[in-house]
């Protein structure tokens, strides 16, 4: 099973920052956060990890809170293509790639 | 750098035939994954590879199998198809294996829609 819970949709205005929340408060202290989209009919894209520092990249932002049970993915200013499903994935580090485990995610909808 | 390719990308088969699906991972990726995505179950971890060994396994039945070459290509067969294997097969790759990437990403292909009538 999937160790995050996330909305099950969110609407944002375009040009709007959006934030997606996500809880995983069973994280344990080796886990990363990952953060995957996928548009319609197209494999999962990456978008960004962390462990416990914030991150930011060309895509968007990772908000890690202190105690690691909760974190939020910022799309800065919103576009209608960054209309996607978004997944909040844990993982253990580990010598191999290890399975990835996909919840449902989030089903963001920009609007213009 | 191009990215995972899968080939091919629509295929049609019946019932009780077999299927072969093919990936190539980004350059420099020994690691392969694969996932299948339905409506109803979302995705789900089929397997990895890494080094031409498969070193985990997700809860499929023996009629899904894979391997992987000695260039990190990788294929996937599906024997005695059934309606229910009617998915969107995802490959991923990632540089995990290799010393100090064991937190690195998967970076997915566009999959192969697999259709059984």
């Amino acid at each position: 099973d999937a160790k995050t819970t996330q909305p099950p949709s969110m609407d944002c205005a375009e040009g709007r920052a959006a934030n997606l929340p996500c809880n995983h408060s069973t994280i344990s202290g080796n886990e990363y956060v990952y953060w995957y989209r996928q548009i319609h009919s197209q494999g999962p894209q990456y978008i960004i990890h962390g462990l416990k520092n914030n991150e930011t990249n060309e895509m968007a932002s990772l908000i890690i809170t202190e105690d690691r049970k909760s974190s939020t993915l910022i799309l800065p200013h919103a576009t209608l293509r960054d209309t996607a499903v978004y997944y909040c994935i844990v993982r253990v580090r580990g010598n191999y790639g290890q399975n990835f485990v996909f919840g449902p995610g989030t089903r963001l909808s920009v609007l213009p | 750098k191009a990215g995972v390719t899968q080939t091919p990308r629509y295929l049609i088969k019946t019932r009780g035939q077999q299927v072969t699906l093919s990936c190539s991972p980004i350059s420099g990726h020994r690691s392969v994954s694969w996932y299948q995505q339905t409506p109803g179950q979302g995705l789900q971890f089929l397997f990895e590879y890494f080094s031409e060994t498969q070193r985990n396994k997700g809860n499929f039945p023996g009629r899904f199998s894979g391997r992987q070459f000695s260039n990190s290509r990788s294929e996937m067969n599906v024997s005695t198809l059934e309606l229910g294997d009617s998915a969107l097969y995802l490959c991923a790759s990632s540089l995990a294996g290799w010393r100090g990437h064991g937190n690195s990403p998967l970076h997915f292909g566009n999959g192969t829609r697999l259709t059984v009538t």
